[in-house]
C-alpha cells in the first residue's frame, strides 16, 4: 500500500527565508505527484502537477522536484512572504489507479 | 467555466439523519473524485467516476455511503445514518481526463459536516 510521508509536520520562519518542504512515498510506480495549497477552511489549490518522466516544474517562486527512483519529492518556495503560510500537501497518482494519495501535510508560518 | 463547486458548505446532522452532499465539477471534466478529510489529516479517497461510470468505490468506509453521477455531470455524496465519526470535511474534485499520465485534479472547497 502507498504511503506518503511528509517532513516536517510543521515549520515557522522570517519573511524572506528560503524553504524547502519533503515528501517521501513508498511506491515508486507512479503516473505523477502534486504538490497543493490548503488555507484554513479551504480546498486545495493546486500548486504543481510533475508526471513521471519529468525531474521539476517550476511557477513563480515554487519550484518542484522529483526524484521517482529514490521515491522523492522537494517543493522549495524562495523568498518566503507571509501570505504564503499555509498548509502544503503532496499527493502521487499510482499506475495502479487514479486517486491521489496524499500525506498529512506541512503547516506552513512565515512570520513578517 | 467557474471551478469545482460543493454544497452545502456546512452540515450539522443529528446522528442517525441522513444527508446529502452536491458536487458540480469544471465543466467538461470526464473524472470526479469524491475524499474525505479528517481534522488535520490529509485528505483520503472514497470513490472516482468516469462520466456516469463509478469505476472505484474502494475507500467507501461502510455501506452507509453511497456515491452517484447519474448524467456525467453532476455529483451526490449520500450518507445514510450518520455517524458521529463522519465528521469530516468532504472535498469533491475533478479532471479534465480519463487519463491518468496526465490527471491534474481541481478541488472544490469541501463540505465541513458535523454529526452530533
Amino acid at each position: 500500500k502507498q504511503e506518503v510521508t511528509q517532513i516536517p509536520a510543521a515549520l515557522s520562519v522570517p519573511e524572506g527565508e528560503n524553504l524547502v518542504l519533503n515528501c517521501s512515498f513508498t511506491d515508486s510506480a507512479i503516473y505523477n505527484l502534486q504538490w497543493f495549497r490548503q488555507d484554513p477552511g479551504k480546498g486545495l489549490t493546486s500548486l504543481l502537477l510533475i508526471q513521471s518522466s519529468q525531474r521539476e516544474q517550476t511557477s513563480g517562486r515554487l519550484n518542484a522536484s522529483l526524484d521517482k527512483s529514490s521515491g522523492r519529492s522537494t517543493l522549495y518556495i524562495a523568498a518566503s512572504q507571509p501570505g504564503d503560510s499555509a498548509t502544503y500537501l503532496c499527493a502521487v497518482v499510482e499506475t495502479s489507479g487514479s486517486r491521489l494519495t496524499f500525506g498529512e501535510g506541512t503547516q506552513l508560518t512565515v512570520n513578517p | 467555466g467557474a471551478g469545482v463547486s460543493q454544497s452545502p458548505r456546512y452540515k450539522v446532522a443529528k446522528r442517525g439523519q441522513d444527508v446529502a452532499l452536491r458536487c458540480d465539477p469544471i465543466s467538461g471534466h470526464v473524472s470526479l473524485f469524491w475524499y474525505q478529510q479528517a481534522l488535520g489529516q490529509g485528505p483520503e479517497f472514497l470513490t472516482y467516476f468516469q462520466n456516469e461510470a463509478q469505476l472505484d468505490k474502494s475507500g467507501l468506509p461502510s455501506d452507509r455511503f453511497f456515491a452517484e453521477r447519474p448524467e456525467g455531470s453532476v455529483s451526490t455524496l449520500k450518507i445514510q445514518r450518520t455517524q458521529q465519526e463522519d465528521s469530516a470535511v468532504y472535498l469533491c474534485a475533478s479532471s479534465r481526463t480519463g487519463y491518468s499520465s496526465y490527471n491534474e485534479q481541481f478541488f472544490g472547497p469541501g463540505t465541513r459536516l458535523t454529526v452530533l
